[in-house]
């Protein structure tokens, strides 16, 4: 069945350093979305991506979609202690159908 | 943004018992609702997706006779756990769709004992 896969698991960083997460289909994507979850909270919502070479920036936030819309990711530029969570990325078809969720990697920023 | 609530927060229960989660989509009507279940540190594994007025669509290796799953109206989704076990212990998790975006509740923290 399809898969989304996520990588790195864990990441730990230094205030102020950057950060990038990567996800990757087995199949082509209609969308993906991604989604912060704090330690404790349930997911919400990012952004979701659904054009071929997309890129979006959520202030310190950047998302981009493959050309193949099969991969993804995600930067975040100069990380802050607020940044900390795990941050998934899922891959949608039609609207209305399950997402499809990688297993997530955790940001752990220390100042 | 859309709001979905779910009912209760945490739950403990004896084994054997069954325990229903309610979940409200509050501020639009949700055809489509998904349940999901987070094992600590892990990621979020789809159960069923619920759609209003007809039988929930469970997912491989999700018990339909455990997980009932009951779409009632636009706006209300509840999932029982019945006979519970100590393995179902889990945090459990809906979400309602409108369009391609998934609002998720805030989640049951489940423990059988």
């Amino acid at each position: 069945g399809q898969q989304v896969m996520q990588i790195p698991q864990y990441q730990h960083v230094q205030e102020g350093e950057d950060f990038t997460t990567y996800c990757n289909s087995s199949t082509t994507l209609s969308n993906i979305q991604w989604y912060k979850q704090r330690p404790g909270g349930h997911p919400v919502f990012l952004i979701q991506l659904v054009k071929s070479g997309e890129v979006k920036k959520q202030k310190r936030l950047t998302f981009q979609f493959g050309e193949a819309k099969k991969n993804s990711s995600l930067h975040i530029t100069a990380t802050q202690t607020t940044d900390v969570g795990t941050y998934f990325c899922a891959g949608g078809n039609q609207a209305g159908t399950a997402l499809i969720f990688g297993k997530g990697t955790t940001l752990s920023v220390s100042s | 943004g859309a709001v979905v609530s779910q009912h209760p927060s945490r739950v403990i229960c004896k084994s054997g018992t069954s325990v229903k989660i309610e979940c409200r989509s509050l501020d639009f009507q949700a055809t489509t609702m998904f349940w999901y279940r987070q094992f600590p540190k892990k990621s979020l594994m789809l159960m069923a997706t619920s759609n209003e007025g007809s039988k929930a669509t469970y997912e491989q290796g999700v018990e339909k006779d455990k997980f009932l799953i009951n779409h009632a109206s636009l706006t209300l989704s509840t999932l029982t756990v019945t006979s519970a076990h100590p393995e179902d212990s889990s945090f459990y998790i809906c979400s309602a769709s409108q369009g391609y975006e998934q609002y998720f509740g805030p989640g049951t923290r489940l423990t059988v004992t």
